[in-house]
């Protein structure tokens, strides 16, 4: 598609609920990235993928935060037992070669109450 | 490590007016470094970018020069417009390890009338 799309753009989920977000990065682009920013924060790197393969999950801030890229393009971050922490902006990016730079989608508002 | 550092704001300023927003890294390698605007209720677009020490990135009026000798990319714009008013986050990418961005905390520019 023409630019990085992320669905839903709002969720709110009442805390210990289950979440997926999407991520349908620009076709063919290899990499892909996963950003977290809290409000008035600059976004944390979550995880990386270059195609199907996850290569960085450091930034993932506990083992209930998942991601997969199973075919190499669409990608979904997973958040089990939501907390109230975890309520943020989750930003998708992807990109050719970080020499180009990134292309951000509109981000997923997360919410937990 | 690598880290980005920019000035804090929020930054006030009226149409017409000079501006600057600071920015210095540190890096492991030879970073890229790059603008990115986040206008009202967007996401993050990229603004502009160097990705070798002298390089100027220019765009929409806005200019960075890669300084490696002082480690900056400090932003400018010779005269600001109301459409201007958005969150600058300053950021870079280092070619080798996980090949993801870091960004600065953001700074926050209002241009009135």
């Amino acid at each position: 598609g023409a630019g990085v799309s992320q669905s839903p753009r709002y969720k709110v989920a009442k805390r210990g609920q289950d979440v997926a977000l999407r991520c349908d990065p620009i076709s063919g682009h290899v990499s892909l990235f996963w950003y977290q920013q809290a409000l008035g924060q600059g976004p944390e790197f979550l995880t990386y993928f270059q195609n199907e393969a996850q290569l960085d999950k450091s930034g993932l801030p506990s083992d209930r935060f998942f991601a997969e890229r199973p075919e190499g393009s669409v990608s979904t971050l997973k958040i089990q037992r939501t907390q109230q922490e975890d309520s943020a902006v989750y930003l998708c990016a992807s990109s050719l070669l970080s020499f180009y730079g990134y292309t951000f989608g509109s981000g997923t508002r997360l919410t937990v109450v | 490590g690598n880290s980005v550092t920019q000035m804090e704001g929020p930054v006030t300023l009226s149409e017409e007016a000079f501006l600057t927003i600071n920015c210095t890294y540190t890096a492991t390698g030879y970073p890229s470094l790059f603008w990115y605007v986040q206008y009202p209720g967007e996401g993050l677009q990229l603004l502009l970018k160097a990705t070798k020490a002298d390089d100027k990135g220019s765009n929409k009026g806005f200019e960075a020069t890669y300084r490696k000798e002082t480690t900056s990319f400090h932003l400018e714009k010779g005269s600001v417009q109301v459409s201007d008013s958005a969150v600058y986050f300053c950021a870079l990418s280092v070619p080798l390890g996980a090949n993801n961005l870091f960004f600065g905390t953001g700074t926050r520019l209002t241009v009135i009338p």
